[in-house]
């Protein structure tokens, strides 16, 4: 059973506009979220997180929302940028153990 | 610093043989995971460790074997490769620091078993 949730499996955006992707989760221990950005042919790279305290956080261009009663975070991407362009992963730890689960990922495409 | 290194980049299996996927970090990180990637699907945790001589189960630990006799390193073995086994494999560490639980990862393995 899926415990991380992004239902949208790809996302096109225009270029200098805002790209908003979701995450569903079920689980209530989690304490801790996180966005992970990949590219073809290499590893993830970390992005965002926050923590289940929190409601918003922001770096940049980037910005989580959590929304806990929901069981949802977004991720906020402003303006978009070609670069942009790539899968993004949304993670989740529990309070209780170390694991970090991870959604099936939403691929952006921002388009000129 | 080289951060975490994974080698082979690619291998191609026969069933039945066995192979280790080797995961190096030398980033002093106390945390390491194993992640496999199937196509169009997220990441699933097969193992983790919180330290040197500490390993547990993810989501998908069947079918795979880790150790973490040092900080450093946290091989993957697998014993019996079957086709359902044919994935991208990453390994990712954290330091362990309470509050900071962002991953790095290596570049990946991408495994055939045919």
């Amino acid at each position: 059973d899926q415990q991380v949730k992004q239902n949208s499996p790809s996302l096109s955006v225009q270029e200098g506009r805002i790209s908003i992707l979701n995450c569903d989760y079920t689980n209530s221990m989690f304490d801790y979220f996180l966005w992970y950005k990949k590219y073809p042919a290499e590893g993830p790279t970390f992005l965002i997180s926050i923590s289940s305290i929190k409601d918003k956080n922001e770096d940049g261009r980037f910005t989580v929302f959590l929304n806990k009663s929901a069981k949802h975070l977004s991720l906020h991407i402003v303006p978009s940028q070609p670069g942009d362009s790539a899968v993004y992963f949304c993670a989740a730890k529990g309070d209780r153990d170390d694991k970090i689960i991870f959604g099936k990922g939403t691929r952006l495409h921002i388009l000129p | 610093n080289a951060g975490v290194t994974q080698t082979p980049k690619f291998r191609i299996l026969k069933i039945g043989q066995s192979m280790t996927l080797q995961c190096t970090q030398d980033m002093n990180h106390n945390y390491m995971y194993w992640y496999r990637q199937d196509p169009g699907m997220g990441l699933k945790l097969i193992y983790y460790s919180v330290g040197a001589g500490i390993t547990d189960k993810g989501e998908v630990p069947n079918g795979y074997n880790v150790s973490r006799s040092t900080t450093e390193d946290f091989p993957l073995r697998l014993e019996l490769a079957a086709p359902s086994q044919t994935s991208v494999y990453f390994c990712a560490s954290r330091p362990g620091l309470a509050g900071v639980y962002e991953q790095f990862f290596g570049p990946g393995t991408r495994l055939t078993v045919l």
